[in-house]
């Protein structure tokens, strides 16, 4: 198994440039997460879709940011236009729910992450 | 909304330590307790899982306990190795979701020195 695949692994970018951050979680899990990690905040969640579907986005910071998930084996988070407060380490993570054991059995699985700088 | 916290932010041992790292979180109606351990430049990778349900997870010389109704959890390591040196993050779910939202503190920094 491949793990969760992230891409880029890093981008550096101007102030104002559309950012494109790419994932591919692992085969058969139907949950994807999407985190942000900076010095001040820690980590913090951004979204999280259950079967292609976002269920909570609260954590987005703001109308530049968005996110999609056109099918189960690939997300992306966008940001338009990108400004030097987003620079962070951007995390995608998929799991997995099973009905038989019941909730709060399964953990998260991480990709790499994607270490972003807006100049 | 719960708040985590892990306490020491730093911690440098010598190797051959046994060491406790601490969390803690402010809403007890949790699912489960994970601690992840995150090397520099990398993601994250799971260690423990502790239910709502149980008081104690253990893996090779990792221990994790979970007292729910105080609000906090350890992670134990014996006989620390530097191959330990790493960010130890511990998460608190919400039972409110059902997956499980997941809360993280900020994380323990460990230096384990030969």
């Amino acid at each position: 198994d491949a793990g969760v695949i992230q891409s880029p692994r890093h981008e550096v970018t101007e102030m104002g440039q559309e950012v494109t951050l790419r994932c591919k979680p692992i085969s058969g899990h139907d949950y994807l997460f999407w985190y942000r990690q900076t010095m001040m905040r820690g980590l913090e969640l951004l979204i999280y879709f259950n079967n292609n579907v976002p269920i909570d986005d609260s954590g987005m910071p703001e109308d530049r940011f968005s996110a999609k998930m056109p099918n189960a084996s690939f997300s992306t988070l966008k940001i338009q236009p990108s400004e030097p407060r987003d620079s962070a380490v951007y995390f995608c993570a998929s799991s997995y729910y099973l009905v038989t054991t019941g909730p709060g059995q399964e953990t998260q699985y991480f990709g790499p992450g994607t270490r972003l700088l807006v100049l | 909304k719960q708040e985590v916290t892990q306490i020491p932010a730093a911690l440098s041992v010598p190797e051959g330590e046994n060491l406790v790292l601490n969390c803690s979180f402010t809403d007890s109606a949790i699912y489960n307790l994970q601690w992840f351990r995150q090397d520099p430049g990398k993601g994250l990778t799971s260690l423990l899982l502790i239910q709502s349900s149980q008081r104690e997870q253990t893996s090779g010389r990792l221990n994790a306990s979970l007292d729910k109704s105080s609000g906090r959890s350890t992670l134990y390591i014996a006989a620390s190795q530097p191959g330990d040196s790493a960010t130890y993050l511990c998460a608190a779910s919400d039972r409110g979701s059902t997956l499980g939202r997941l809360y993280f503190g900020r994380g323990t920094q460990l230096t384990v020195w030969p």
